[in-house]
């Protein structure tokens, strides 16, 4: 299973963008590329996700690399709300191998007003 | 449509008790995991279920239990706790396609004495 890598923390002024890093180098052909945030002691709760081509939806973009070895989640516009632990994983959505997924530390974000 | 139910939300237990935590979804979803975070730390991996009757080790399932006897619960049982095992324990739930990300509970938080 591949592992990520990303930095501890960023900071981020609030409505600026917040590019967080992650890199997957040992990502496989069937492995997607998700990305989960967790508020407080919350349970974490899913952005997006992708497998080879840039995604956007209502709350992030997810750019990944050609190589796909990395990839940036973008949050647009952040806000003080967008304070956060940030994690990126890599994981087969299916099959017998669908539960194999690890969480890193994850990136705590924090926006400053 | 509540989502991923976690019961109990808070419990203490004394070294050598034993306990079940229950997870419940609604969402019919196929695939169900436990994960215990500790202070400061990620998510790791317990076990996880890929279908009713079945169940698999995660990345630390020792000293842990689980029953998927229905599709929608997923019960993680300890025999005998230990205090290494305080920590805030998490279940997720998920389709088996791409498509979407976990859907998690809003935590158990286990204190052994």
């Amino acid at each position: 299973d591949a592992k990520t890598t990303q930095p501890t923390s960023m900071d981020c002024a609030e409505g600026r963008a917040a590019n967080l890093p992650c890199n997957h180098s040992t990502i496989s052909g069937n492995e997607y590329v998700y990305w989960y945030r967790q508020i407080h002691s919350q349970g974490p709760q899913y952005i997006i996700h992708g497998l080879k081509n840039n995604e956007t939806n209502e709350m992030a973009s997810l750019i990944i690399t050609e190589d796909r070895k990395s990839s940036t989640l973008i949050l647009p516009h952040a806000t003080l709300r967008d304070t956060a632990v940030y994690y990126c994983i890599v994981r087969v959505p299916f099959g017998t191998n669908a539960g194999k997924s690890t969480f890193g530390d994850g990136t705590t974000l924090t926006v400053k007003p | 449509n509540a989502g991923v139910t976690q019961t109990p939300k808070f419990r203490v237990l004394k070294t050598g008790q034993s306990m079940t935590l229950l997870c419940a979804q609604d969402m019919n979803h196929e695939y169900m995991y436990w994960y215990r975070q500790d202070p400061g730390m990620g998510l790791r991996l317990i076990h996880y279920s890929v279908g009713e009757g079945t169940t698999a080790k995660g990345e630390v399932p020792d000293g842990y239990n689980v029953s998927r006897l229905k599709k929608q619960n997923f019960l993680l049982g300890l025999e005998s706790a230990a205090p290494s095992q305080t920590s805030v324990y998490f279940c997720a739930s998920s389709y088996y396609r791409e498509n979407y990300g976990y859907t998690f509970g809003s935590g158990t938080r286990l204190t052994v004495v």
